[in-house]
């Protein structure tokens, strides 16, 4: 067992450009969470999934975020057109069924020039 | 809805000294809370949760900490203090549907 992975670790992209963060949860673990953190405050939800599906959405969420999870495995977090407000800690959990414990990825910190 | 409020954004002690890390939450139905500890550039690590089982419940690296209904607190303490448990520190509760709540967090300083 790796734990949660999440690539790529660091990201520095221009603003305007798009960007796409990979999480791999652990395995059997078929709740998937996406959270956002920024310097000084705590994590912040933004999605889950429970297998494919994507079950709740964060009013964080602008139209330019896009997450997905084609086979209830890994997920992709897709955010376009970047703004400079988008630079943070990008963090990715993972849970086993019927269980409240999150197991939580190293994050992508992203910044936005 | 549910939410938490740590009352101390840092906390400075000496090591070997108790540490103590308070945590109020509020929620509308018998709450999961949790701790977490974020040591600097390494991710999110669990030390503790209570899920409406024994009141005091019992972490790692020697951290405890008791739910109190009454008071609507699950304040963190720890006897001795390491100079490894310079840290961030989050009080965390849960929804029905396992989405987590962050505190602000409170950042530990251990001195000599």
């Amino acid at each position: 067992d790796t734990g949660v992975s999440q690539n790529p670790r660091h990201k520095i992209t221009k603003r305007g450009q798009n960007v796409t963060f990979r999480c791999d949860p652990i395995s059997e673990h078929n709740r998937l969470y996406w959270y956002r953190q920024t310097l000084g405050q705590g994590p912040e939800f933004l999605t889950y999934f429970q297998n494919e599906a994507q079950l709740e959405k964060s009013r964080l969420l602008s139209d330019r975020f896009s997450a997905e999870r084609p086979k209830g495995s890994f997920s992709t977090l897709e955010i376009q057109r970047t703004e400079q407000g988008d630079s943070a800690m990008y963090l990715c959990a993972s849970s086993f069924p019927g269980q409240e414990t999150q197991y939580f990825g190293p994050g992508t910190r992203l910044l936005v020039l | 809805a549910q939410s938490v409020t740590q009352l101390d954004s840092h906390v400075s002690v000496s090591e070997g000294t108790p540490v103590l890390l308070r945590c109020n939450y509020s929620s509308s139905y018998s709450p999961s809370l949790f701790w977490y500890v974020q040591h600097p550039n390494k991710g999110l690590q669990l030390l503790l949760k209570y899920t409406s089982a024994a009141t005091l419940v019992k972490g790692i690296n020697g951290f405890e900490a008791e739910f109190k209904k009454s008071e609507t607190s699950f304040h963190l303490t720890k006897p001795s203090a390491h100079m490894s448990d310079a840290a961030e520190y989050f009080c965390v509760v849960s929804d029905s549907w396992g989405k987590l709540q962050f505190g602000a967090g409170t950042q530990v300083v251990v001195t000599p």
